[in-house]
């Protein structure tokens, strides 16, 4: 397996669920993203872990928690969601070298639908 | 914050036709200016970038300009093929330095090539 997998691809949850999705890099990168894509905006940053340590939460509400046990692994822990959060919700990796978010390998995405 | 416009919205060409997306930023200490590509379906993928210490780029069909004055930079797709028909996002950061840098995304081009 190569490059950037999501899982699950699908998800569709209701309200009062509490549900993870899961990123795994096969590319040796050190930093890991969580963006969020709805429909006609742009791709929304949620969080950054470089090396592990988180170094960017964009003013995410709390009902979103990252996760992120190693370099290679990173995880979304959503609990209590709204209808408004049903969007694409891509991974990505990158070589961060002195702060640099460059060249950024992306996942397929998790579709979420909140019921 | 940086602010990125990206315009048109949508963009319909015929094949063989040439392509043209524009940017604006915000920041001027933004530094870093990379394209993405996403076919319907599919993940973001990085198609080309450009740093600011340089005015132009060029891979095969694809090209990027940058102008640091007007704060702008514009992809160029010629001859284009049905294959191109995809969305476009640029994006810009502040790379480097003490900071940690992060993109902040376009809100997106559809482009349709038509056979």
């Amino acid at each position: 397996e190569t490059g950037v997998t999501q899982t699950p691809r699908h998800l569709v949850m209701g309200m009062t669920n509490k549900k993870s999705l899961k990123c795994e890099q096969h590319l040796g990168h050190n930093a890991m993203y969580w963006y969020k894509q709805s429909a006609k905006k742009p791709l929304e940053l949620m969080f950054v872990y470089s090396l592990e340590e988180r170094v960017e939460n964009n003013s995410v509400p709390s009902r979103f928690s990252p996760e992120c046990p190693n370099s290679s692994h990173l995880f979304l822990h959503l609990h209590t969601l709204q209808p408004e959060d049903s969007a694409l919700y891509l991974c990505a990796s990158s070589q961060d070298e002195k702060g640099r978010a460059e060249k950024l390998f992306f996942g397929s995405g998790t579709q979420l639908s909140v019921l | 914050g940086e602010n990125v416009e990206q315009h048109p919205s949508t963009l319909s060409v015929q094949e063989g036709d040439s392509a043209v997306i524009k940017c604006t930023y915000s920041d001027s200490a933004s530094n870093y200016f990379p394209w993405y590509k996403q076919e319907l379906g599919k993940r973001p993928q990085l198609i080309i970038d450009i740093r600011s210490n340089v005015g132009e780029k060029k891979d095969q069909r694809i090209a990027v300009t940058l102008n640091k004055t007007a704060k702008h930079f514009s992809l160029h797709i010629t001859e284009t093929q049905p294959e191109d028909s995809a969305v476009y996002f640029c994006a810009a950061s502040k790379s480097g330095g003490t900071s940690y840098g992060k993109l902040t995304f376009g809100q997106g081009t559809i482009l349709t090539v038509h056979p």
